[in-house]
């Protein structure tokens, strides 16, 4: 079963910042991966994902994730942050021949203005 | 289109009782699945489904039953609610395994 592991719980920044969340999962088998972000009091969205092909995704919101495979990582980043940015901050693995997705713990991203 | 529908949004249980929460999805999705989350802890695979009539189990199942006796609901029950079970309750659904999950709006569960 893969597991993964979010390296920072809470980050707090200010706006225009940049920002990096990291993210290693365990699993020496093909995967499926995963951003999704909760705003405060809503549901997870999805943010980006990466299937295959080229390892630097653009997702929503001007973020994107870099898939090193050699690293077993999938960190999120955003040049710069804004206030609306504050939310938790989900990665999630799923080995492609299973049909559960595996979640980290979370990061929760405070950007003060 | 409305997506993944839970209901209720809230509720407050006493310990013992027991209650049914329901997920809808009318996007034709095969795959469902019930998490809870809790403060540090992400989200844990409850139980899931890989279609109409199946069910299994995911990480935390001890206390939950479902069922997905049509292809577009999959209830979460628990028979006799624990103050442990305190949390909040998103569903989940896709299409193929391959695919991102669509999230629920959450219900958010006390047991005193």
């Amino acid at each position: 079963a893969q597991s993964v592991s979010q390296h920072n719980h809470h980050v707090i920044l200010s706006e225009a910042a940049s920002l990096e969340l990291g993210c290693n999962y365990s699993y020496g088998g093909t995967v499926n991966l995963f951003w999704y972000v909760q705003y405060p009091g809503q549901h997870l969205q999805l943010l980006l994902k990466y299937f295959s092909g080229d390892p630097l995704v653009k997702g929503i919101k001007g973020f994107e994730a870099e898939f090193i495979k050699s690293k077993f990582s999938f960190n999120l980043r955003k040049p710069s942050v804004q206030w609306s940015d504050t939310a938790e901050y989900f990665c999630a693995v799923n080995a492609t021949n299973d049909y559960k997705l595996s979640f980290g713990a979370g990061t929760t991203v405070t950007v003060r203005a | 289109n409305a997506g993944v529908t839970q209901t209720p949004k809230f509720r407050v249980l006493k310990t013992g009782q027991s209650m049914t929460l329901l997920c809808a999805q009318d996007m034709n999705h095969e795959y469902m699945y019930w998490y809870r989350q809790d403060p540090g802890m992400g989200l844990r695979l409850i139980h899931y489904s890989v279609g109409e009539g199946t069910t299994a189990k995911g990480e935390v199942p001890d206390g939950y039953n479902v069922s997905r006796l049509k292809k577009q609901n999959f209830l979460l029950g628990l028979e006799s609610a624990a103050p442990s079970q305190t949390s909040v309750y998103f569903c989940a659904s896709r299409r193929h395994r391959d695919q991102p999950q669509h999230f629920g709006d959450g219900t958010r569960l006390s047991i005193l």
